[in-house]
């Protein structure tokens, strides 16, 4: 079965870091772009970066350009976020997502929470 | 800064249909934009749709449809299911290596 799985949220203070994690399962990881893509709440999804299959090629949102660094272990099969001097405003559920060949958001994971807060 | 606008909210018999539409703030949805569609219940992950279009998803139900209507792209649901109550985001992505999240239709089904 294919599937991805985040991990590590949790509260952090303002100007705090947090590393996420995704493992992914089930499908040739390397040959596959991935995404995160958050949700604060009561809003819409956004989504934040993009990272290509051998990771020599990353994207970011405009809101957390500079800030956050995504990455990939494609020996580990493992996709990470680095969040760095994070805002109240970044509080949300992040999703790890599967990017399908067509440009979309194929497999989503259940999402990990992150609250920054003092 | 791309705004990708959806209708804020939509209502629907059950068995009716309805058509959900994604914009751009300036310009036009074609398919170069590989619009997406995915479903999400509250506190749950969203679950893609429609991919590309037109192309529906692995075990999406063929009620669902993807399409251009005008200079927007849209999802036709076809015959509404009470349990297709639920809020529906489209994304675009842009040339630049970035998507876009259209705002999100809530579609009640009564």
């Amino acid at each position: 079965e294919v599937q991805v799985l985040e991990s590590g949220g949790g509260l952090v203070q303002p100007g705090g870091s947090l590393r996420l994690s995704c493992a992914a399962s089930g499908f040739t990881f390397s040959s596959y772009a991935m995404s995160w893509v958050r949700q604060a709440p009561g809003k819409g999804l956004e989504w934040v970066s993009s990272i290509s299959a051998s990771g020599g090629s990353t994207d970011y949102a405009d809101s957390v350009k500079g800030r956050f660094t995504i990455s990939r272990d494609n020996s580990k099969n493992t996709l990470y976020l680095q969040m760095n001097s994070l805002r109240a405003e970044d509080t949300a559920a992040y999703y790890c997502a599967k990017v399908g060949y067509y440009f979309y958001m194929d497999v989503w994971g259940k999402g990990t929470t992150v609250t920054v807060s003092s | 800064q791309t705004v990708v606008t959806q209708e804020p909210s939509f209502s629907v018999s059950p068995g009716g249909t309805v058509t959900l539409t994604c914009g751009l703030s300036s310009g036009s949805v074609s398919t170069s934009l590989y619009p997406s569609w995915y479903q999400q219940t509250p506190g749950q992950a969203p679950r893609t749709l429609i991919y590309s279009t037109i192309t529906r998803s692995s075990g999406v139900p063929d009620r669902f449809s993807g399409s251009i209507l005008g200079n927007k792209a849209a999802l036709t649901i076809t015959g509404a299911q009470a349990d297709d109550e639920s809020d529906y985001y489209c994304v675009l992505y842009m040339d630049s290596g970035i998507y876009v999240f259209g705002t999100g239709t809530k579609v009640t089904v009564l």
